[in-house]
């Protein structure tokens, strides 16, 4: 199976700042990457497929990059609604299709 | 709009059977692969279960092949998964997901539902 590797696992930042969040994959998985946001209490929500597309009426302060095995998740100016656990998670072939372990991101 | 809604979750002792299902609605049901992801209380996502959207091809994490069976009944959109066996680590949140593609599997999850509730304990 693909391992998926965030890193940080927890972030502070301020309101206005721009955070970078990182995913490895144990092997190449080409595009194959999503993100997902999940606020406490609710169910995930896509942000981004296959590496960089945005999903329909997700602010475009997010971006997503990367190819291979290295990819980022970039948030460019942080609102107060931004404040959540983000994950990636590779589609690459067949299941089981595997989440990172998650990054916390908090208001500092 | 499409809405997805959990049902059948609850406290089960270990050994014992659950039910899930999840009405779909706001899409053409049969048109789209779905899936099961769970959330243990405080941890991350872990896929569970995925079918194609004839129901022909299904798909199980290594951890409850054997005792999970997914299953979909397409003139009533809705989604199933039979769980049998259980134990304490499947105690989770467990939502069902929409494919954002078709029929064909994608591991991508588009759509989710609000989530239900298993707790196995005695």
């Amino acid at each position: 199976d693909i391992q998926m590797t965030q890193s940080p696992s927890s972030l502070s930042a301020s309101v206005g700042d721009r955070v970078t969040i990182t995913c490895r994959a144990s092997q190449s998985i080409s595009n194959y990457l999503n993100w997902y946001q999940q606020k406490p209490g609710k169910a995930p929500k896509l942000l981004i497929s296959v590496a960089s597309s945005l999903q329909s009426g997700v602010p475009s302060r997010f971006r997503g990059s990367g190819s291979g095995t290295d990819f980022t998740l970039t948030i460019s100016s942080l609102q107060p609604e931004d404040f959540a656990t983000y994950y990636c998670q590779e589609s690459y072939n067949t299941p089981p299709n595997t989440f990172g372990q998650g990054t916390r991101l908090e208001i500092k | 709009e499409v809405q997805l809604l959990e049902s059948g979750g609850g406290l089960v002792q270990p050994g014992g059977s659950l039910r899930l299902s999840c009405a779909a609605s706001g899409f053409t049901f049969n048109n789209y692969a779905m899936s099961w992801v769970r959330q243990a209380p405080g941890k991350g996502l872990e896929w569970v279960s995925g079918i194609s959207g004839s129901g022909g091809m299904t798909f199980y994490a290594g951890s409850v092949k054997g005792r999970f069976t997914i299953s979909r009944d397409n003139s009533k959109n809705t989604l199933f998964m039979q769980m049998n066996s259980l134990r304490a680590e499947d105690t989770a949140v467990y939502y069902c997901a929409k494919d954002p593609i078709g029929k064909r599997y994608s591991g991508t999850y588009a759509n989710w539902g609000q989530g239900t509730l298993v707790t196995v304990s005695s």
